[in-house]
């Protein structure tokens, strides 16, 4: 079982701080995904890494994969009300149809 | 609008019955479906994977027999919660993989089936 930890568990920060999450694993993934999830709800796509080194923006979310693609990082710039919400990092292995395994999550909190 | 859609939303089941769980893809064919559960404040733990036409594979630790997979269309997979217990009352997320090439094989998830065993 390939297991992703992801830290910290929780982060509450001001509104207009920067943040990092991190995804670790010590096996190797085909691609890595980050997902965020909102109470109640399925989670929600931001982003898909395949390539060690890669770096992805979507607007003020950098999202990036390791160089031996075992591990991610998601830093957020100037984070607002609305990034509040659970992060969660998938890998896969191999390509295809295979499943998915969830990072553990980050909670992250953006106080007004 | 969503393309793989879970019903019934939520449910609440008395202790001792069964509760069947839907998960359609709606703007694709999906041989393979995944079915996950979410206990509060924590992250998604896979419980089986659904395979059209033929039995689902289930992760270590997962009962088949209390936990029904069925995947009779390309487009629906159904979980029964069979004798379900107030342990059980949980959310319960499905997943399927576009196979289309201009989505690039993304994996959408339903909304979510919240259950609660009374």
């Amino acid at each position: 079982t390939q297991l992703l930890e992801q830290s910290p568990q929780f982060l509450s920060i001001q509104e207009g701080e920067n943040l990092t999450v991190y995804c670790n694993s010590s096996s190797v993934f085909s691609s890595l995904q980050w997902y965020r999830q909102e109470p109640g709800e399925g989670p929600v796509l931001l982003v898909t890494v395949v390539t060690g080194g890669e770096v992805k923006k979507l607007k003020r979310l950098t999202f990036q994969f390791g160089d031996a693609r075992k591990d991610s990082s998601l830093h957020i710039t100037a984070a607002q009300p609305g990034d509040t919400g659970l992060y969660l990092c998938a890998g896969e292995v191999g390509f295809g149809n295979e499943k998915l395994t969830f990072g553990t999550g980050t909670r992250l909190t953006i106080i007004p | 609008g969503a393309v793989v859609s879970q019903h019934p939303s939520w449910v609440i089941c008395k202790s001792g019955t069964s509760v069947k769980i839907e998960c359609r893809s709606l703007d694709f064919q999906a041989t393979t479906m995944f079915w996950y559960r979410q206990f509060p404040k924590q992250s998604l733990m896979l419980m089986a994977t659904s395979n059209e036409g033929s039995k689902a594979t289930y992760e270590q630790g997962v009962e088949k027999d209390k936990f029904l997979i069925n995947h009779a269309s390309l487009t629906l997979s159904t979980l029964t919660v069979t004798s379900a217990h107030p342990e059980d009352s949980s959310f319960y997320i499905c997943s399927a993989r576009d196979p289309r090439g201009h989505s690039g094989n993304t994996i959408y998830f339903g909304e979510g089936s919240w259950l609660t065993v009374v």
